[in-house]
């Protein structure tokens, strides 16, 4: 199994601050790299696929980068709303898997 | 607009089978855009995938789960199952209906809204 690690497992910051989260692949993925941000009771919802393809509806200020077996996810100008855990999951081979959650805090 | 719905028990006793299901609604289950599948969430943990399916029948299972899972579609009712045998409190979690998109890139969306199954006798 390809085994993903985020870090950091937890961070707190300010609205208006620049955020980068990272993901890091056991093995090589390509860019078969998605990202999900999951708020509390509500189920995980797509931000970013293939690495750094924006999903429809995202704000721009989501983005991510990457290939091989390093990821970033970033987000320019944290607001409020984007409080929550976030995970990033390999779709280069069976079984799927995903990182462990960075949870977001906001300051 | 795919929609996905869960359904089932919440509460299953131990050794017994786990089985849900889950309704597609604003696309047909024979898209041959899609996989449909399942992930878990133990509560306050991470998420785990645990199989995917075609509607024609060719499935993926998670090989840490594939002796007790099994999957299925239902192309008449527009709906997918997911049965789990020998359940233990280690699978209380809350179970997620998913579509697996799949062509040329494979990402999971849209998600169902969760269904939290407790095992306890």
């Amino acid at each position: 199994d390809i085994q993903m690690t985020q870090s950091p497992s937890s961070l707190s910051a300010s609205v208006g601050d620049r955020v980068t989260i990272t993901c890091r692949a056991s093995q090589s993925i390509n860019s078969d790299l998605n990202w999900y941000q999951q708020k509390p009771g509500k189920a995980p919802r797509l931000l970013i696929y293939v690495a750094s393809s924006l999903q429809t509806e995202v704000p721009s200020r989501f983005s991510g980068s990457g290939s091989g077996t390093d990821f970033t996810l970033t987000i320019s100008s944290l607001q409020p709303e984007d409080s929550a855990t976030y995970y990033c999951q390999q779709s280069d081979s069976v079984p799927y898997t995903f990182g462990q959650g960075t949870r977001l805090e906001i300051k | 607009q795919l929609q996905l719905q869960e359904s089932g028990p919440g509460l299953v006793k131990p050794s017994e089978t786990l089985s849900l299901t889950c309704t597609v609604s604003g696309v047909s289950i024979r898209n041959n855009t899609y996989y449909w599948g399942w992930i878990r969430q133990p509560p306050g943990k991470g998420l785990e995938w645990i199989a995917s399916s075609y509607y024609s029948g060719t499935t993926y299972y998670n090989p840490s789960l594939k002796s007790r899972v099994a999957i299925s579609v239902d192309t008449s009712r527009n709906q997918f199952s997911l049965k789990l045998n020998s359940v233990t409190a280690a699978d209380t979690a809350i179970y997620y209906c998913v579509t697996l998109f799949s062509k040329s890139v494979n990402y999971f969306d849209p998600w169902g809204q969760g269904t939290l199954v407790t095992v306890s006798s």
